[in-house]
């Protein structure tokens, strides 16, 4: 068993829909990165988090520590908004070695 | 500022040959990273390198090694290529452990 499991692996949208994409992991961690993977490969990080709630833009991230859950919404969905969406976490007492999730493949259809 | 560059884009070898990928960053970064990303699977760390003058490996050094020449630069080689290692390779940076990694633009790499 991964020990970064996101759900869902595929995700198909309409535009201006209200998304939500859902990361568990299995191990102690210090942090949780969320990261942006557009097609053509570049690869930009959206958040870190500890605790609670970061907010950018149209974009959010939760994480439930206890539960071991992260969550990443966009709000007002566009095509443009269409990438993988990669889910990693900093293990205690090994934060430079993310631990990465498979990622979700997100199409946002106009 | 260009982030952090890669070098090359792309590569063909055959089984056997070797080859450096090429990793620079411009941030005044501590720490630096080389992945490895293959289709179904997550990212991968091959070797890390904490500060300049140290490296240490990740979850899959096998058949690889590096060379943090300075600061800026971290180099990735492969003596033996192998049809396993075709994959694309990602170099990052960051200022240290709980900071934001930033990426380079990635290599794709296929061994035949």
């Amino acid at each position: 068993k991964n020990e970064v499991e996101q759900s869902p692996q595929n995700l198909t949208a309409q535009e201006g829909e209200f998304i939500t994409i859902n990361c568990s992991y299995s191990v102690g961690i210090s942090a949780l990165h969320w990261l942006q993977q557009h097609p053509g490969g570049g690869i930009v990080s959206l958040f870190m988090l500890s605790s609670g709630k970061k907010k950018h833009g149209r974009l959010i991230a939760t994480i439930n520590i206890q539960e071991k859950h992260s969550s990443l919404h966009i709000t007002a969905s566009h095509p443009r908004d269409s990438a993988v969406y990669i889910c990693a976490v900093s293990p205690n007492g090994a934060t430079n070695k993310l631990i990465f999730g498979t990622g979700t493949l997100l199409a946002v259809q106009p | 500022n260009a982030g952090v560059t890669q070098t090359p884009k792309f590569q063909v070898l055959k089984t056997g040959q070797s080859m450096t990928l090429q990793c620079a960053q411009d941030m005044n970064h501590n720490s630096m990273y080389w992945y490895r990303q293959d289709p179904g699977m997550g990212l991968r760390l091959i070797y890390y390198s904490a500060s300049e003058g140290t490296t240490d490996k990740g979850e899959v050094p096998n058949g690889y090694n590096v060379s943090r020449l300075n600061k800026r630069e971290f180099s990735l080689r492969l003596e033996s290529a192998a049809p396993s290692q075709t994959s694309v390779y990602f170099c990052a940076s960051d200022r240290g452990p709980l900071n934001e990694q930033f990426f380079g633009p990635g290599t794709r790499l296929t061994v035949l």
